[in-house]
């Protein structure tokens, strides 16, 4: 069974609109993180969003916030006022375990268009 | 921020030969480094686990002959593809896992391999 799901494989959005892009997760283990990365183009992975397992209020980064719901295993990434140069590849991620040496597990992706 | 960077960012080489790609965390410590590979439109792969000082864990799949890694100090590790071949054609992209806080893996902007 996948452990991150991300079942959009494309989203539209018009500048300046709010987007939701949808992330489910399968663990057993009670502490575990959740993160998101864009990859723009370039290819580089720009870390935007942590959310942990324990954390009781949903993240929230400038125009970016995640939606953590642990009884449904969703960690939904919302952007706010969508720019132009939002255009790029999201990635949801999971670290299982406490420990900071565990690889992240990645998710398929979703790509993100905002036109003007 | 912790910086790592990856040297060469693309490379192109003929069937058969050797391919070196550097991972360095420039300003700090990094005890455990993780090779990822992504393949076009793809999500990121883990292949290994790389800690200083000791033989790389590798991700079922991934053959350890053909992918040499070596983690010989706490700002480097090296990626070898020995003997490549155009089906390893691809992004390989390390991560750094730094001390403290919640983000503690940092990508480097990665290596285009292109085996002619």
């Amino acid at each position: 069974a996948q452990k991150i799901t991300q079942t959009q494989p494309g989203m539209f959005v018009q500048e300046k609109e709010a987007v939701t892009l949808d992330c489910t997760y399968d663990t057993s283990d009670q502490s575990y993180g959740l993160f998101w990365y864009k990859q723009p183009s370039s290819g580089e992975m720009i870390f935007l969003i942590y959310q942990g397992s324990y954390d009781e209020q949903n993240a929230t980064e400038g125009r970016y916030s995640l939606n953590f719901q642990k009884a449904r295993k969703s960690a939904n990434l919302v952007i706010s006022a969508s720019q132009l140069g939002d255009s790029a590849m999201y990635f949801c991620a999971m670290r299982e375990g406490i420990s900071a040496g565990t690889a992240l597990i990645f998710g398929k992706g979703t790509t993100l268009s905002v036109s003007s | 921020g912790a910086v790592v960077s990856q040297h060469p960012s693309w490379v192109i080489c003929k069937s058969g030969t050797s391919v070196k790609i550097e991972c360095r965390s420039l300003d700090f410590q990094a005890t455990t480094m993780f090779w990822y590979r992504q393949f076009p439109k793809q999500s990121l792969m883990l292949m290994a686990t790389s800690n200083e000082g000791s033989k790389a864990t590798y991700e079922q799949g991934v053959e350890k002959d053909k992918f040499l890694i070596n983690h010989a100090s706490l700002t480097l590790s090296t990626l070898t593809v020995t003997s490549a071949h155009p089906e390893d054609s691809s992004f390989y992209i390390c991560s750094a896992r730094s001390w403290g806080g919640y983000n503690e893996q940092f990508f480097g902007p990665g290596t285009r391999l292109t085996v002619l």
